[in-house]
């Protein structure tokens, strides 16, 4: 199996300022014959499901803010909110689509300073 | 816009078959992947099995001698099995679509979920 492991755990940004979430994969995520990494970003705000933000490690799903940015290649990975908002208190999570079993990242807490 | 809404029992007891099933509205289940993943309270995400066609399976091998999956297309719904159930099953348990081929794993719409508790 892949293991996805996110850093740091959690972490309190102020208002407008700017959030980054690391992921790195224990093997290669990327997939030469079609040159695209197998990664993909959700957010899980409390009490709901996870909602898709990235995936390719850096496509913006449709409706998707753009402060939302995903960037990496290969084994390491960052998703980054360039301007933190209100609504953007949650936990987010990676998640390697290269290979079965599809995994996950354990997860980081994102809230307001 | 696709809905997903799982369906089931929310509490099981141990040693039994928990499930659960998915019914899809806005679109068809044909031509896109199906996965159940779950989510013990408080945890990370874990994906439990796909399928695809009706035919197509593939199980996450810590669950696989546990684990069914079906279609229902004339219903439009997708089920779970998940046998001998015990306290470690007890999770949020969400069905989710995946893309074509080489999005199977991309996960675009998912159900609100369902908490299903293994007690006696």
């Amino acid at each position: 199996d892949i293991v996805m492991t996110q850093s740091p755990d959690s972490l309190a940004v102020s208002l407008g300022e700017r959030a980054t979430i690391n992921c790195k994969s224990s093997q290669s995520v990327f997939y030469s014959s079609n040159n695209r990494n197998f990664l993909a970003w959700y957010q899980q705000r409390l009490g709901q499901p996870p909602k898709l933000l990235i995936y390719w490690a850096s496509t913006r799903e449709s409706g998707v803010p753009d402060r939302f940015s995903g960037s990496g290649s290969g084994t390491d990975f960052t998703l980054t909110i360039s301007s933190l908002q209100a609504e953007d208190v949650a936990v987010y999570y990676c998640q390697q689509y290269y290979s079965t079993p599809w995994t996950f990242g354990q997860g980081t807490k994102v809230e307001i300073k | 816009q696709v809905q997903l809404q799982e369906s089931g029992p929310g509490l099981v007891k141990p040693s039994e078959t928990l499930s659960l099933t998915c019914s899809v509205s806005g679109g068809s289940i044909s031509d896109y992947y199906w996965s159940w993943i779950r989510q013990p309270p408080g945890r990370g995400l874990e994906w439990i099995a796909y399928i695809y066609d009706s035919g197509t399976t593939n199980t996450n091998p810590s669950l696989r001698s546990r684990v069914t999956i079906s279609t229902d297309t004339s219903k439009n719904q997708v089920s779970l099995k998940l046998t001998s159930v015990t306290a470690a099953d007890t999770a949020f348990y969400y069905c989710a679509r995946g893309g074509g081929r080489v999005l199977a794993g991309r996960f675009d719409f998912w159900g609100q979920g369902t908490l299903v508790t293994v007690s006696s």
